[in-house]
């Protein structure tokens, strides 16, 4: 069974980075993606971007294109993302969650990883 | 790149089948047979109903189905019941590996 385990909360001030971990543990997944998706207070799920665990490939919302970026350590089998020049509106949970690949389909997702901007 | 679109709000009496649409265009759910359809409880992560349109994970009751028609993807729900209740968002696959997700559906059962 696949599980998905998140780094801790983090509290950041505007301008700053923050770097969430997702490592994984059941099986391996070579024929996978991982996604990352982010839920502001209140609001929708945003999809940010994804990696191919199989090749290291990704893939990005336009909107994060530069801003946004999504790593792997095949060592530990944990995915990163990153995100800088943090604003308010990047006050969000952060979810990584598995694909397999060519479904299309998340099928497991992690625990979540609040991030909060403020001053 | 837009958010999918769907109706905020859908509600039925337990027994009831209610349907949620998700409106895209011919560059997403058009083009592609990859629709998946979430469903998220209140301070939990999203789970995953419905995938590549129309198939069901393992483990998701028959009482859920999905559909697509031309650019706009549906979630039926037959026999709702009370655990049905939460918010809905379908995602589709949105060409060089990119995806984006519906605007959300809350689910009340009266």
């Amino acid at each position: 069974q696949v599980q998905l385990v998140q780094s801790g909360a983090e509290v950041k001030k505007p301008g700053a980075s923050v770097k969430v971990s997702c490592k994984a543990s059941g099986y391996a997944l070579t024929s996978h993606h991982i996604h990352w998706v982010r839920q502001a207070p209140g609001q929708g799920l945003e999809w940010m971007g994804l990696i191919n665990l199989s090749g290291g490939g990704t893939s990005y919302a336009q909107r994060f294109q530069g801003r946004v970026t999504v790593t792997r350590d095949t060592s530990t089998n944990t995915v990163y993302v990153e995100v800088s020049s943090l604003i308010s509106e990047d006050s969000a949970v952060y979810y990584c969650a598995t694909e397999p690949t060519g479904t299309g389909g998340c099928d497991h997702w992690g625990q979540g990883t609040l991030v909060t901007v403020s001053t | 790149q837009s958010a999918l679109t769907q109706p905020a709000s859908v509600s039925g009496s337990p027994g009831q089948s209610i349907t949620i649409s998700c409106t895209g265009t011919s560059s997403d759910v058009g083009s592609y047979n990859l629709v998946s359809w979430y469903q998220q409880h209140p301070g939990k992560a999203p789970k995953l109903m419905i995938y590549e349109g129309t198939k069901r994970p393992s483990g998701v009751s028959n009482h859920f189905s999905g559909s697509k028609s031309g650019n706009t993807a549906s979630l039926t729900i037959s026999g709702l019941q009370a655990e049905d209740e939460a918010d809905y968002y379908c995602c589709s696959h949105a060409g060089s590996g990119t995806y984006v997700f519906g605007t959300g559906t809350k689910v009340t059962v009266l």
